[in-house]
């Protein structure tokens, strides 16, 4: 079946950059999501890439597909204190109706 | 810019009663969901719903947990006699559509504490 995995905890310094990793298994996954989480909110969609891309850049964030590898990655350029949440890696699988797979979750906190 | 939401935030109940959790969907969507995440776990799905009837559900969907549409605006979900182990946030989604260009929007989620 689906899995999604990614490491428990990140930190970083403000202003440095943060790279969050996630792997998957299901090959026919067609979109791969980056959801954020801050304390006590509901799951936010930051950006998505679908399979056939490798990477996709929106103003802070960078998203790499190693599609081979099955990893995705989520850069977080010139990270402030606000991002500062739980990031899931999530994929939808194409072979039914859109059920979204989640990762656990990586907290990343960044160090003022 | 539309949201989804859902009612309560936080609902505390005694083991074996029946709760409700709202859910008031992106207005012109039409496919929506369940999800839940026990403490420290994954988010795990439980249910899609889509032209007044479940499209798909996880195998966690037992026979205590329903789900309805009973108007134009809300989707819900019952959970008939509640365990211990149903104590999770609950989120609600919905999506234009359901193919996978499809973006589920999700709500802030219902924490449910069963005692």
């Amino acid at each position: 079946g689906e899995d999604v995995e990614q490491s428990l905890f990140l930190s970083v310094r403000e202003g440095d950059s943060s790279v969050i990793n996630c792997t998957y298994t299901d090959s026919s996954s067609t979109y791969l999501y980056w959801y954020k989480q801050e304390p006590g909110a509901g799951l936010q969609l930051l950006t998505y890439i679908f399979s056939n891309m490798d990477m996709k850049q929106d103003q802070r964030l960078t998203v790499l597909l190693n599609k081979k590898d099955k990893h995705l990655s989520l850069r977080i350029a010139d990270t402030q204190t606000g991002d500062s949440a739980i990031y899931f890696c999530a994929e939808a699988y194409s072979g039914g109706y859109q059920k979204v797979t989640f990762g656990i979750g990586t907290k990343l906190q960044v160090i003022p | 810019e539309p949201e989804v939401t859902q009612t309560p935030s936080h609902q505390v109940t005694q083991m074996g009663q029946e709760v409700i959790l709202r859910c008031v969907p992106i207005s012109n969507h039409l496919y929506f969901y369940w999800y839940r995440q026990i403490l420290g776990q994954k988010v795990e799905f439980l249910v899609s719903f889509y032209n007044n009837e479940i499209s798909e559900k996880s195998e966690i969907f037992d026979d205590q947990f329903s789900v309805e549409r009973p108007d134009g605006s809300n989707f819900t979900l019952k959970i008939r006699s509640t365990k211990l182990e149903d104590s999770a946030m609950y989120f609600c989604a919905s999506s234009e559509g359901q193919s996978s260009t499809d973006t589920q929007y999700f709500g802030p989620g219902t924490r449910l504490t069963v005692l």
